[in-house]
């Protein structure tokens, strides 16, 4: 069974101050691995997808990494506008393309 | 990246009464649309995979007559929640996929349906 867990379950940073969320996998055959924030009341938005071990992505002040085991979202200098619920999800192999388990989730809250 | 809609946004109905819920890919044709509910403070959890013009594939666990899933074209796929109850109260959200390679890439969400059943 594809598991994900997000670590830690909530993290609060001053403005500023760069930190990392992890999120650890166990899956058969990971086509893909997607990172989402999502704030209250909203559905998910798209941030990226990583396929490879070694292959990085960046968006602003976000920066997605893969290895075998486990993804990193770092994020440098946030700001409270980063606040939200960041959520990571893996799409394995098999006969059900498309489908995502996801983690648990980060709460992150940036204070000014 | 593309749009997906839900609507109603909000929706509040008595116990044994039925509510349809729509998601449209406003901006490209999604083979494929997944179907999931997310209660306060968890995390999404993957009630359905809905292909246009065939059957939907529904998780362990989920009651295919309950929750009926109608994915008539490549734009729109329903949500009926029937008879609904207080414990069907939550967040329904729906997601739409593109079709590359052999591969659904990034699925890009609706902005979900919050439900309460009184």
């Amino acid at each position: 069974e594809d598991q994900v867990t997000q670590s830690p379950e909530a993290l609060r940073l001053q403005e500023g101050e760069s930190s990392s969320l992890n999120c650890s996998y166990t899956v058969s055959g990971l086509r893909g691995l997607f990172w989402y924030r999502q704030d209250p009341g909203k559905g998910p938005e798209f941030l990226f997808t990583l396929y490879s071990a070694g292959e990085e992505k960046e968006k602003e002040r976000l920066k997605a990494t893969l290895t075998k085991k486990e993804s990193f979202l770092h994020i440098t200098a946030p700001k409270p506008e980063d606040s939200a619920t960041y959520l990571c999800a893996v799409q394995a192999g098999g006969t059900s393309y498309g489908k995502l388990t996801f983690g648990q989730g980060t709460i992150l809250t940036v204070h000014p | 990246g593309a749009v997906v809609s839900q609507h109603p946004s909000r929706v509040i109905c008595k116990s044994g009464t039925s509510v349809k819920i729509e998601c449209r890919s406003l901006d490209f044709q999604a083979t494929t649309m997944f179907w999931y509910r997310q209660f306060p403070k968890q995390s999404l959890m993957l009630m359905a995979t809905s292909n246009e013009g065939s059957k939907a594939t529904y998780e362990q666990g989920v009651e295919k007559d309950k929750f009926l899933i109608n994915h008539a074209s490549l734009t729109l796929s329903t949500l009926t929640v029937t008879s609904a109850h207080p414990e069907d109260s939550s967040f329904y959200i729906c997601s739409a996929g593109q079709l590359a390679g052999g591969l659904y890439n990034e699925q890009f969400f609706g902005p979900g349906t919050r439900l309460t059943v009184l």
